[in-house]
């Protein structure tokens, strides 16, 4: 069991918006560690997708958002396309466990 | 840009010990106030943070692993390395090296190497 938990799947037809929530604690999330948020396309490694709760590295497009309140954070993508197909992960601090932590992952299916 | 190879055994026989080296390259592994990570993640399922190194040698380790892991750096290769002692089945997995920056994201990621744990 993950330490930030996120929906196992969500999906969304092309050109719809989706969004993936990520919820923790007052040890991670809440205690104002940044989130951040990563791509897996199938077979690859993780992609780093927004850092710092709601920044966009260069080359991300701005079709990918995040956002932070309390103990969670929500990454929002709009205008959904075939090529989003991957798994999401949530990732921050938890000064409980000492460790960074991820969730688990969301499926992101596009009909 | 900075890219990063993780390099090492694929298979290894339990109660062994794992090794990974990470080779960074397009950039000096000392340079910025980066740490330099290992991370993990079995087949079909998520992702573990191992722990990570900082060049002048000081680490952090999960504690879930911390008894069985060692990290180290060699900055003359500009190359990490990752030691998983008395390995079981349980630590079969694509084993991720990645650099991990000030705000505590991981940028870049290597391609990950799988490591099958098997007699």
């Amino acid at each position: 069991q993950s330490v930030l938990t996120q929906p196992p799947s969500v999906s969304g037809a092309p050109g719809q918006r989706v969004t993936i929530s990520c919820t923790g604690s007052s040890s991670n999330i809440g205690a104002g560690y940044d989130v951040h948020w990563y791509q897996q396309l199938p077979g690859t490694a993780p992609k780093l997708l927004i850092y710092g709760n709601s920044n966009r590295p260069s080359g991300v497009p701005d079709r990918f958002s995040g956002s932070k309140s309390g103990t969670s954070a929500s990454l929002a993508i709009t205008g959904l396309q075939a090529e989003d197909e991957a798994d999401y992960y949530c990732q921050s601090y938890d000064s409980s466990l000492s460790v960074g932590v991820f969730g688990g992952g969301t499926k992101l299916t596009v009909l | 840009q900075v890219q990063l190879q993780e390099s090492g055994p694929g298979l290894v026989k339990p109660s062994q010990t794992l090794s990974l080296t990470c080779t960074v390259s397009g950039g000096s592994i000392s340079s910025g106030s980066y740490y330099w990570s290992w991370i993990r993640q079995p087949a079909g399922k998520g992702l573990e943070w191992i722990g990570r190194i900082y060049t002048s040698g000081s680490t952090n380790y999960n504690p879930s692993l911390k008894s069985r892991v060692t990290i180290s750096v060699d900055t003359s290769k500009n190359q990490f390395s990752l030691k998983l002692s008395s390995v079981t089945a349980a630590d079969t997995a694509v084993y991720y090296c990645a650099r991990d920056g000030p705000p505590g994201d991981f940028d870049p990621w290597g391609q990950g190497t799988l490591v099958t744990v098997s007699s």
